[in-house]
C-alpha cells in the first residue's frame, strides 16, 4: 500500500527559531499533499493544501508567512514553522492522496513540535 | 462532505466485538463512508470504506444501513492495541480535496 514518510517524528526548538518538517510519498507520486495540525485531545484541523509546482492554499486563520509550504517535487512537501513560539507547539501531520487506489488518503506518522 | 455524528467515547472488553456507530443522515448518493483510526501520537490509519454494501477486510467489517443514513464499524475481536480514536468520514470517491475530521469516537479496550 501507499506509504507516506514524515520526518522528524519529534523536535524541540527554542522560541524564535525555525523548524522544517518533511513529508515524502515513498511509492507513489502526489500532486497534492495536505498539512494538518492537532492540539491535545482535539481532532485534526487542516492547515493548508500543498500543490506541486504552485503555491499552497491556506485555511482561514493560518498565517502563510509563518507556515511556509514548499512542494517542489511529486514526492516531497515541506512545512517550515518560522519564528516558532510556544503556542505553535502541536502535532503536525501530513497526508497525501494515492490516486491508484479507492481509499487514497495516506497519512504520515506525525511530528510532535515543542517550542520552549 | 456530509456531516457525521459519532459518540464521543466507548469502552469495550478485550476479545469482544467493538461496534462503533456513525450517523450520516445527509449522505449523498455518490458519497462513500470511510473509517480511519488514530492511535495516540500517530497519524490516522485507513481501516475500511464502503458505498452501500457491507464490506469486510482483515481489520474490520462495515455495515451500512439500507437507507445509508448510518453505519457501524465492527472490530470482531478487539485487542488492547485497538484503543484509538475512530473517525467516520463521508465523501465522494473522486473528491480531490482534503479529508475533514470530526470529533471521532474514543474507543478504550479494557482487559
Amino acid at each position: 500500500g501507499a506509504v507516506v514518510s514524515q520526518h522528524p517524528s519529534w523536535v524541540i526548538c527554542k522560541s524564535g527559531t525555525s523548524v522544517k518538517i518533511e513529508c515524502r510519498s515513498l511509492d507513489f507520486q502526489a500532486t497534492t499533499m495536505f498539512w494538518y495540525r492537532q492540539f491535545p485531545k482535539q481532532s485534526l484541523m487542516l492547515m493548508a493544501t500543498s500543490n506541486e509546482g504552485s503555491k499552497a492554499t491556506y485555511e482561514q486563520g493560518v498565517e502563510k508567512d509563518k507556515f511556509l509550504i514548499n512542494h517542489a517535487s511529486l514526492t516531497l512537501s515541506t512545512l517550515t514553522v518560522t519564528s516558532a513560539h510556544p503556542e505553535d507547539s502541536s502535532f503536525y501531520i501530513c497526508s497525501a492522496r494515492d490516486l491508484r487506489g479507492e481509499y487514497g488518503y495516506t497519512f504520515g506518522s506525525g511530528t510532535r513540535l515543542t517550542v520552549v | 462532505d456530509a456531516k457525521t455524528t459519532q459518540p464521543t467515547s466507548m469502552d469495550c472488553a478485550e476479545g469482544r466485538a467493538a461496534n462503533l456507530p456513525c450517523n450520516h443522515s445527509t449522505i449523498s448518493g455518490n458519497e462513500y463512508v470511510y473509517w480511519y483510526r488514530q492511535i495516540h501520537s500517530q497519524g490516522p490509519q485507513y481501516i475500511i470504506h464502503g458505498l452501500k454494501n457491507n464490506e469486510t477486510n482483515e481489520m474490520a467489517s462495515l455495515i451500512i444501513t439500507e437507507d445509508r443514513k448510518s453505519s457501524t464499524l465492527i472490530l470482531p475481536h478487539a485487542t488492547l492495541r485497538d484503543t484509538a480514536v475512530y473517525y467516520c468520514i463521508v465523501r465522494a470517491l473522486n473528491a480531490g480535496n482534503m479529508l475533514t475530521f470530526g470529533g471521532g469516537t474514543r474507543l478504550m479496550v479494557k482487559p
